[in-house]
């Protein structure tokens, strides 16, 4: 069972605005920044965001993503098909050692 | 063009030891900030951090593998290396390497390898 919490799985129609939340605690998400990965079955993790709610060159704008304390979201709007895939947060925990931590994942699936 | 690429053996057998190489371009690991990271995804499960290791040669593990990893750099041939002691079915997963954003801390992995399937068995 992983440390941050997410639903495991989520769905929407296109067009649709879906979330997906990200609870953790206060050594990791309540301490540090929460990144966001997008996987594509058989295929690497892609950076979605990173820094709380920053967008990598080329990601679009209908993604976006925030943090509240010890929780965070991301979310997708305007879906579309090519969105269903693997989400997973991450963040690193402060206790001693420090460690990464990464989500369980969200099968987000388009409907 | 920061690229990274995964290499090693594809089957080991239990007990064994395995070591995999992260062979980049596009960035140094003597330039201050830089980092790469090892995460691994066992099939059909989620992504799970590993270890990390910096320019300066700071590095992490995680804690319930520290007894079994260790990683290491070669600057001059723009290599990590993680080994991964006493191999079992469970370790049976996609390892990949990732270049750290490092200004956005040690989970900003904004560069990916294509990663390497490593099975454990007999």
């Amino acid at each position: 069972q992983s440390v941050l919490t997410q639903p495991p799985s989520a769905s929407g129609t296109p067009g649709q605005r879906v979330t997906i939340s990200c609870s953790g605690s206060s050594s990791n998400i309540g301490t540090n920044t929460v990144n966001w990965y997008q996987q594509i079955p058989g295929t690497a993790p892609k950076l979605l965001i990173y820094n709380n709610n920053q967008r990598p060159s080329g990601v679009p704008g209908r993604f976006s993503a925030s943090k509240s304390g010890t929780s965070a979201s991301l979310a997708i709007s305007g879906l579309q098909s090519e969105d269903e895939a693997d989400y997973y947060c991450a963040s690193w925990d402060a206790g001693l050692p420090g460690r990464g931590l990464f989500g369980g994942g969200t099968k987000l699936t388009v409907l | 063009q920061i690229t990274l690429k995964e290499s090693g053996p594809t089957l080991v057998k239990p007990t064994q030891t395995l070591t995999l190489t992260c062979t980049f371009s596009g960035f140094s690991l003597t330039t201050g900030g830089v980092g790469v990271g090892w995460i691994r995804q066992p099939p059909g499960k989620a992504l799970e951090w590993l270890s990390l290791i910096y320019w300066d040669d700071d590095k992490g593990y995680s804690p319930s593998l520290k007894s079994r990893l260790t990683i290491t750099k070669d600057t001059a041939k723009n290599q990590v290396v993680l080994t991964m002691t006493n191999m079992g079915p469970v370790d049976t997963a996609t390892y990949y390497c990732a270049h750290i954003l490092n200004i956005y801390g040690p989970m900003a992995f904004d560069i990916w390898g294509q990663g390497t399937m490593v099975t454990v068995s007999s």
